[in-house]
Order: structure tokens, then sequence, then C-alpha cells
């Protein structure tokens, strides 16, 4: 079965600190993941993507992790604002008979205080 | 350039009544995509279309609800009647082609909560 697998459900941290969210997934064949942040009362918005040949990915203080080995990825925020206060979900793509189906994790709540 | 438009944002309904949400996708976005979202969960897909043809509706419980993009452009989702277990935010997604191109990414709107009373 096709899944998405997301740790922690919930992280609260203090502003300027660091914190690394974790996603395992079985979708098999695979074709690329991405990392959604979605603001409360609006909708995902794509932060990385990243395909089966890559290994990291960086999006300003977003820095996404790929094995597609051992189907983990990562994604690490560095001195995290106030802003950064959101829900990340884990999408993974996949191809053949998967084709255009996106599979989501259940996201890591993340809540950052002053 | 517009995003991702939906209408209404909150829409609060009693129970067996009919509701209809409303999609615009970004200009030139062939695939529009349909998803529930339930409070801290990942959206679920109900529905997925490839200009105005309906290629994956396996998720979509079709004895209430029901969909369409007549035009392939804009998009309606309907749920009659809604039951209580129906309330959750409802998200619209479009890319420019399915999944199967490369790194192609779905845009979302900011969706449509429903409260069923």
């Amino acid at each position: 079965k096709n899944q998405v697998e997301q740790s922690p459900q919930s992280l609260i941290i203090l502003e300027g600190k660091n914190c690394t969210l974790q996603c395992n997934y079985t979708v098999s064949p695979f074709s690329n993941l991405r990392w959604y942040k979605q603001d409360t009362g609006r909708g995902p918005v794509s932060l990385t993507i990243m395909t089966f040949s890559e290994n990291t990915k960086s999006n300003g203080r977003y820095t996404a992790t790929l094995d597609a080995d051992t189907k983990q990825s990562s994604l690490h925020i560095t001195a995290s604002q106030l802003s950064d206060s959101a829900s990340y979900i884990c999408v993974v793509s996949g191809r053949g008979s998967t084709l255009g189906r996106l599979y989501f994790g259940r996201g890591t709540q993340l809540t950052v205080w002053p | 350039e517009a995003g991702v438009v939906q209408s209404p944002r909150y829409k609060i309904i009693e129970k067996k009544q009919p509701v209809a949400f409303w999609c615009n996708p970004i200009s030139g976005h062939n695939t529009l995509y349909w998803y529930l979202q339930n409070l801290g969960q990942g959206p679920e897909l109900l529905i997925r279309y490839e200009n105005e043809e309906a290629v994956d509706d396996s998720q979509l419980p079709k004895d209430r609800f029901s969909a369409e993009r007549l035009k392939g452009v804009d998009s309606t989702l309907k749920i009659q009647p809604a039951e209580l277990g129906d309330s959750a935010v409802y998200l619209c997604a479009s890319s420019l082609d399915a999944g199967g191109r490369t790194n192609n990414e779905q845009f979302f709107g900011p969706g449509t909560r429903l409260t069923v009373l």
C-alpha cells in the first residue's frame, strides 16, 4: 500500500532554534517528493521538490534531504521565525500505475514561540 | 498572476441541504483537482480532471458528491444532501499537466471551509 508517514505529529520550538521534520514513504514507483507549507486557513504552498537522483535541496532557511534507498526524507528549518508556524506536509508523487496521483502525509504542526 | 480562486471561503449549512463549491484554476492549467482536508490531516483526493475529463474519481462518494468541469476551465463540486461528516475544508488545486510530467507542481487555492450543522 502506498503510504506517507510523518513525524512528529506536532512540534513546539523557540524562535531562533533549528528543527527537523521527518517523512517516510512506501510509494512505488517513486517520481518525486515535495514538502509543502500550509498556513492556517490557507492552501499548501510548495517549498522544495526532489527527484530520485537528488539528495538535498535548499530554499532559504529550509533544507530538504532525500534517501531514495531507505525511502526517507527530512525537512530542516534553520533559525526558526514566528512565521514558520504552520503545518508541513510531505507529498510523494508516483509513476507508472500511480501516474498523476499524489500521496499526502498528515503533516507536522510546527509552532514557533517567541 | 492570479492564483487558484475558490468560493465561497466559508459555508455553514444544515444537514440534508445541498451545497456547491466553485474553483477557477490558474490560467492555462489543464489539470484540476478537488481535495478534502479534515482537521490535522493531509488532503485527500476526491477527483482529478484532465481538461474536461474526469480521469480519477475513484475516491469520490458518488452517492452524494458530484463534480463538473464542462469547458475544461472552472469547476464546481456539489454535495447533495450534506451530512455532518462532510464538515471539512475542500481544496482545489491545478497544475499545467498531469503529475506524470516531471516536477509538475500543484498550486492550491485557499479552500472552502464547510460546516454542516
